[in-house]
């Protein structure tokens, strides 16, 4: 599986917008970038995921490199609630790809 | 839709004993996996199912792990002769084809 690397921690301001990044040289070509959180004492949950263009949902925006090999989860105005381990995963099409490879994410702690 | 739910949510075994936990996809989600979280550490995937057919296990599921979905509905995770390196939060997700996988609370086990 190709590998992400990301900040063990971040801290953001409350209402401030919130750039998490991720490193994924490596990504082939049908391998689509997933981004979950999770909260704490909580199951993941799913953030949102895209391959080559910018994706924007009701929970944040993934904004992706030209080259792929690396990308930014954008949470545009950070809430006490977003405060979690957030984790950028690559996920192939492929039969035998099923299964989400979590490495240790980024700790995001929201300051108020 | 209620969600994926796990029972028990905490279990304490004694060393030795055998220990089983159950997960209730959500309905009609073809796909049901299994992973397991130990402090400090992201999610590791153990196995997964479509429908009824166990079609993935990692080198994690020792041969004292067994896993069933009967009739490719709720699923059922038995450790036999739990060792204390079984202590952990198991995670169960389920998910429509190869879509966003949705997780449940987890069950927490810790083996004495």
């Amino acid at each position: 599986d190709a590998k992400t690397t990301q900040p063990n921690s971040m801290e953001s301001n409350e209402e401030e917008p919130v750039h998490l990044p991720c490193n994924h040289s490596t990504i082939s070509g049908t391998d689509y970038i997933h981004w979950y959180r999770q909260l704490p004492s909580q199951g993941p949950e799913y953030v949102i995921h895209g391959l080559t263009s910018n994706v924007n949902n009701r929970m944040a925006s993934l904004a992706i490199a030209e080259d792929r090999k690396s990308s930014t989860l954008i949470l545009h105005r950070a809430t006490l609630r977003d405060a979690a381990v957030y984790y950028c995963i690559l996920r192939g099409v492929n039969f035998g790809n099923e299964k989400l490879t979590f490495g240790t994410g980024t700790r995001l702690t929201i300051i108020p | 839709d209620t969600g994926v739910s796990q029972d028990p949510r905490h279990k304490i075994t004694k060393r030795g004993q055998n220990v089983t936990f159950r997960c209730d996809p959500i309905s009609e989600h073809n796909r049901l996996y299994w992973y397991r979280q130990t402090l400090g550490q992201g999610p590791e995937f153990l196995t997964y199912f479509q429908n009824e057919a166990q079609l993935e296990k990692s080198r994690l599921l020792s041969d004292r792990f067994s896993a069933e979905r009967p009739k490719g509905s709720f699923s059922t995770l038995e450790i036999q002769r739990t060792e204390q390196g079984d202590s952990a939060m198991y995670l169960c997700a389920s998910s429509l084809d190869m879509l966003e996988q949705y997780f449940g609370p987890g069950t927490r086990l810790t083996v004495t």
